[in-house]
């Protein structure tokens, strides 16, 4: 069953494509950003992360790119496949200070065959 | 899997009724973090605990608490519930206090709770 909201942004890509999900965020004071893939039914999964020292990391498939100038975080996934296809979500928090994570509102990635 | 379980996995209930949520973090992790995720307010965090005692307090309503036991399983407890509580509530897990960097969280499958 659906596990998020039905208002969410959607990116719809072809299989094979690559995609690039966005997200804003708020704080000034943040210094360190995740990414969490969640499937439907199923809680947050850890993707990749970012310390604001940085502005661009690698993992499998996938890219993390910040810019700070702006407050905008994008992820990157080579290469999309089908079991790609959830809600992705961004989080931040001040890596030293607050211990709670702040996740924006989401974005949904269809992969199309 | 991430390692952390949540039970019951769905729960309905009535208005005014009360509910426990139960989780039990990854070996090793020391503190459990419960959010609530509802369909107009996205992930919010609601409390923390390390190793027995509360770290970080968030959008709390005064009818729900939590405990975290000896044996670092954590109990949500969900009192005089509300139609607007209907909500999937998350526990996450992480290996220390959640201060530093590579403290990750992370998350269990999740607990759906309807109220009717």
């Amino acid at each position: 069953g659906e596990s998020v909201g039905l208002h969410l942004p959607t990116l719809s890509v072809q299989e094979g494509d690559n995609s690039i999900i966005n997200c804003a965020y708020s704080n000034s004071a943040s210094d360190y950003f995740i990414w969490y893939k969640q499937e439907s039914g199923k809680g947050p999964q850890f993707i990749i992360d970012i310390r604001s020292n940085m502005d661009k990391r690698q993992g499998q498939r996938v890219t993390v790119l910040l810019n700070k100038t702006v407050k905008h975080l994008s992820l990157q996934i080579a290469a999309t496949q089908p079991g790609d296809s959830a809600v992705y979500f961004c989080a931040e928090k001040v890596g030293t200070g607050r211990r709670a994570l702040t996740f924006g509102s989401g974005t949904r990635l269809q992969v199309q065959p | 899997d991430s390692g952390v379980t949540q039970t019951p996995k769905h729960l309905i209930t009535a208005t005014g009724q009360r509910v426990t949520l139960r989780c039990s973090p990854r070996s090793g992790d020391l503190s459990v973090y419960w959010y609530q995720q509802s369909l107009d307010q996205g992930l919010q965090f609601l409390i923390q605990y390390y190793n027995g005692e509360e770290r970080a307090k968030g959008n709390i309503l005064e009818r729900f608490s939590a405990q975290q036991f000896p044996d670092l399983h954590s109990e949500l407890n969900l009192s005089s519930l509300e139609l607007g509580d209907s909500a999937l509530y998350f526990c996450a897990s992480s290996p220390s206090g959640g201060r530093a960097y590579a403290d990750t969280q992370y998350f269990g499958p999740g607990t759906r709770l309807t109220v009717l």
